[in-house]
């Protein structure tokens, strides 16, 4: 069973708000580990957005909107990236990571897709 | 401003080896970890290892082990991962990113080489 667990895929309306989710590998507990954020468009590299491991302990990524925002829901042992006022440009795939047993561990990532 | 501008596209045979270099510039080369990620067509993104430019230390991925090797040579501040017995299933683009030391801040990343493994 894979570390990171997200939705291959979603879709929403440009001014609507999508909550992407991240799923730890059961016996893995969200509160522990602090959840990176990565954008990738088609043809580039991925760019950093964000981390958060609690509302006391979380960063944005130079330059990112502060409509990007982390959060957890622990009843679903999963981080969450919000991202609100979805644009166009918001298309694209992403990525969470965690730092887990010496090893960056990612996602296997979730193309959001405005229409 | 920062870059990491990596080297050309590889074409290599199975079993081969390749080296993909990572040149850095716009910030202290060794006040920075380089990590490796690769991407293979239409697939998600794999960690592969970090190395410190400041001494060399490095630290690799349980799959890899064995197989990749990441040096540095700071005169001229490039990053380099050479990775052996190729096979088809290492066609990826292979992107080196700068962290933050012991974080997960990888905020700047190279352009990416496609590598591609065939007979």
């Amino acid at each position: 069973q894979a570390v990171l667990t997200q939705p291959s895929s979603l879709s929403a309306s440009p001014g609507a708000s999508a909550s992407l989710t991240c799923t730890l590998r059961s016996g893995l507990n969200v509160g522990s580990y602090k959840i990176y954020w990565f954008q990738q468009k088609p043809g580039s590299p991925p760019k950093y957005l964000l981390k958060y491991k609690s509302d006391s302990d979380k960063e944005q990524g130079s330059g990112v909107p502060s409509r990007f925002s982390g959060s957890k829901e622990s009843s679903a042992n999963a981080g969450i990236l919000l991202i609100s006022g979805l644009q166009s440009e918001d298309e694209a795939d992403y990525y969470c990571m965690i730092w887990h047993n010496s090893a960056w561990e990612f996602g296997g990532g979730t193309k959001l897709t405005v229409l | 401003q920062v870059q990491l501008v990596q080297s050309g596209a590889e074409v290599k045979k199975p079993g081969a080896s390749v080296k993909v270099s990572c040149k850095a510039s716009g910030y202290i080369f060794t006040n920075y970890d380089i990590n490796w990620v690769r991407q293979a067509t239409g697939q998600g993104l794999e960690w592969m290892g970090w190395m410190n430019p400041n001494n060399g230390d490095t630290g690799y991925s349980q799959k890899f082990q064995g197989r990749v090797t990441m040096t540095r040579s700071t005169s001229i501040s490039t990053a380099y991962m050479e990775l052996s017995s190729l096979r088809s299933e290492d066609t990826a683009v292979y992107y080196c990113a700068r962290n933050v030391r012991l974080t997960g801040d990888f905020d700047y990343w190279g352009q990416g080489a496609l590598v591609t493994v065939s007979s």
